[in-house]
């Protein structure tokens, strides 16, 4: 079973370049997310998407935006790279009902020099 | 609002040694909770939850964790460590009610055993 795929799985960017992180899950899952984690951090919560269609902001949402493309693929996009995003990011899906599971893809290590 | 913190970035234990990781919650409902663990260059997968049916809660590779209302506390637990134990757990909260829910995660503990 995939469950929840992630691509690529590195990345290394120059200031000011973009990119798009790409999600998907095969689960039939409503929701969908995408986290970064940094050291000491724990998982943060950039964006969310609740069912298709919709999607809203999480925690740290700045410097980042998001498609949900369809109910399987939810993709993030970098507009303008910055150092400071340098980290790992998670996309994980869940059903959408609690108690809600979240099932999470490998990850996205990227560098921004 | 929910917040959790996991008291100690850093737990080392002896493998066959108890292993304690601490969990407390803030939660303005009555929460479910949850604990999940990172193995080394992968994501997170579920080890086990609290959705209020027991307050004694088996997950998988033996572990157990505890909910205690009047502690405010969520500790996971497993009685002899093994070397494979070794990894990143995290703790983390949403509210106990219906409907869509996000996650609130704590900052984590290493987990580190030496045989």
């Amino acid at each position: 079973n995939a469950g929840v795929t992630q691509t690529p799985k590195f990345q290394v960017l120059k200031t000011g370049q973009s990119m798009t992180l790409q999600c998907a899950q095969d689960m039939n899952h409503n929701s969908m997310y995408w986290y970064r984690q940094d050291p000491g951090m724990g998982l943060r919560l950039i964006y969310y998407s609740a069912s298709e269609g919709t999607t809203d902001k999480g925690e740290v949402p700045n410097g980042y935006n998001v498609s949900r493309l369809n109910k399987r693929e939810f993709s993030l996009r970098l507009e303008s790279a910055a150092p400071s995003q340098t980290s790992v990011y998670f996309c994980a899906s869940s059903p959408g009902l609690a108690p809600d599971t979240q099932y999470f893809g490998p990850g996205t290590r990227l560098t921004v020099l | 609002a929910q917040s959790v913190t996991q008291l100690g970035s850093h737990v080392s234990v002896s493998e066959g040694a108890l292993v304690l990781l601490r969990c407390n919650y803030s939660s303005s409902v009555p929460p479910y909770l949850f604990w999940y663990v990172q193995y080394p260059n992968q994501g997170l997968q579920l080890l086990l939850k609290y959705t209020s049916a027991a307050t004694l809660v088996k997950g998988i590779n033996g572990f157990e964790a505890e909910f205690k209302k009047s502690e405010t506390s969520f500790h996971l637990t497993k009685p002899s460590a093994h070397m494979s134990d070794a990894a990143e757990y995290f703790c983390a909260v949403s509210p106990g009610n219906t409907g869509f829910q996000k996650l609130v995660f704590g900052t984590g503990t290493r987990l580190l055993v030496s045989p």
